[in-house]
């Protein structure tokens, strides 16, 4: 079965700064998603970023981009220039090709300091 | 832009009682799911809808559960003899197609006493 790990339970920035939130996972399969979710007190789950697995390019979203190391199995989220607004907590999830459900770790709780 | 709609935003119930999570995916979406996340705790897969009939369930998704597109616009979520621990948001989303990003509604908060 597939797992996603995020081992760090909370992060705090500076605005303005730049923070990098850690995900590793693992499988077997060769074909696969990779997404930050966020989530914000509202608690409503809004994608922040997706990567294909196929793509050796990272994936970029504005002040969003990703490390993605398909041989370590990592996928960090690195969030430049930080605004308040992007407090919430963090998820990443896995979606394999074959079955198309999200596998999420278990979060991150990001807090901006102004 | 269109959106997941999910009714209602809070529900309080008696435990052994059953209750129906509605939803209502993006009109053109083909793909819909239910996930579940309980205070605290990461989200998790409850069920996976595609043609009318069940993808794939979870260990979680047993038989006091039942999904439904009754109308070809509502999807629903029905929980029949609700125990303490089923106490969780519950999320439903959506996709036109499989692999690409999953639209969330915002949430059904469900409280059993």
């Amino acid at each position: 079965a597939q797992t996603v790990t995020q081992s760090q339970p909370e992060m705090s920035v500076q605005e303005a700064e730049t923070v990098t939130l850690s995900c590793t996972y693992d499988t077997s399969e060769s074909d696969y998603y990779l997404f930050w979710y966020k989530q914000p007190p509202s608690r409503q789950m809004i994608l922040v970023i997706r990567q294909e697995a196929y793509k050796q390019q990272n994936a970029t979203e504005n002040r969003f981009s990703v490390n993605f190391q398909k041989a370590a199995k990592s996928f960090s989220l690195k969030i430049s220039d930080s605004q308040l607004g992007d407090a919430a907590m963090y998820f990443c999830a896995y979606d394999t090709g074959a079955n198309s459900k999200l596998t999420f770790g278990k979060g991150i709780t990001l807090s901006v300091r102004p | 832009e269109p959106e997941v709609t999910q009714t209602p935003s809070h529900q309080v119930t008696q435990m052994g009682q059953e209750v129906i999570l509605r939803c209502v995916p993006i009109s053109n979406h083909l793909y819909f799911y239910w996930y579940r996340q309980i205070l605290g705790q990461k989200v998790e897969f409850l069920v996976s809808f595609y043609n009318n009939e069940i993808s794939e369930k979870s260990e979680i998704f047993d038989d006091q559960f039942s999904v439904e597109r009754p109308d070809g616009s509502n999807f629903t979520l029905k929980i029949r003899s609700t125990k303490l621990e089923d106490s969780a948001m519950y999320f439903c989303a959506s996709t036109w197609t499989r692999n690409n990003e999953q639209f969330f509604g915002p949430g059904t908060r469900l409280t059993v006493l």
